[in-house]
């Protein structure tokens, strides 16, 4: 089955600069990646999506980059503000499959004043 | 639209006691997700339903049962709960085909489940 890791576990950033996370999968057929932001007490919300179809995808402050070679994508975030602290998980599936999502395991995002 | 509600919200379990969880949606989604969360680990999928009357297993299925008698709700059976069931559940719900690329996951607050 697909595997999904994701680094770093935590990250720390001050207000205004920018933040990276990354994950890699195991399985070359996926092709949806989503990234889901999950603030303290509630469930998992999507922010942004890609398809293997397309390498980069950018919604304002927020960009994720697929490399299908290395099986390898990341979420940017630019200009971080304190409303972006949460945890931040990627996952990987195959369309078709009832969208199946394998979760990484999470990046606690914390942004400073 | 409340979108994805679950309940209960809590509940302390001693091992060995049954309970169940229900997951209501009024998106009129086809496909509906039990998930577990578990500190590290991520969210992990425990069973699935692409449509009324139809369940599949997930990842995690094991001491989980699962049943979706109507299209808005699916509910997730402990029938002995054990220690290591001891997490957060999450249910999420979705299209079964993409709406504008999208194959968005709505997840709902979670039950915090406890089994002492």
């Amino acid at each position: 089955g697909e595997n999904v890791e994701q680094h770093p576990s935590t990250l720390s950033v001050q207000e205004g600069d920018s933040a990276v996370i990354k994950c890699t999968y195991s399985d070359s057929a996926s092709n949806y990646f989503p990234w889901y932001k999950q603030e303290l007490g509630k469930g998992p919300q999507l922010i942004i999506d890609i398809r293997s179809n397309v390498g980069e995808k950018k919604d304002q402050r927020i960009a994720v980059t697929l490399n299908k070679t290395a099986k390898h994508f990341s979420l940017h975030i630019t200009e971080t503000q304190p409303e972006d602290s949460a945890v931040y998980f990627c996952a990987a599936s195959r369309t078709g499959t009832a969208s199946k999502l394998t979760f990484g395991t999470g990046t606690r995002l914390q942004v400073t004043l | 639209n409340a979108g994805v509600t679950q309940t209960p919200k809590f509940r302390v379990l001693k091992t060995g006691q049954s309970m169940t969880l229900l997951c209501a949606q009024d998106m009129n989604h086809e496909y509906m997700y039990w998930y577990r969360q578990d500190p590290g680990m991520g969210l992990r999928l425990i069973h699935y339903s692409v449509g009324e009357g139809t369940t599949a297993k997930g990842e995690v299925p094991d001491g989980y049962n699962v049943s979706r008698l109507k299209k808005q709700n699916f509910l997730l059976g402990l029938e002995s709960a054990a220690p290591s069931q001891t997490s957060v559940y999450f249910c999420a719900s979705s299209y079964s085909q993409a709406r504008a690329g999208s194959y968005e996951q709505y997840f709902g607050p979670g039950t915090r489940l406890t089994v002492t």
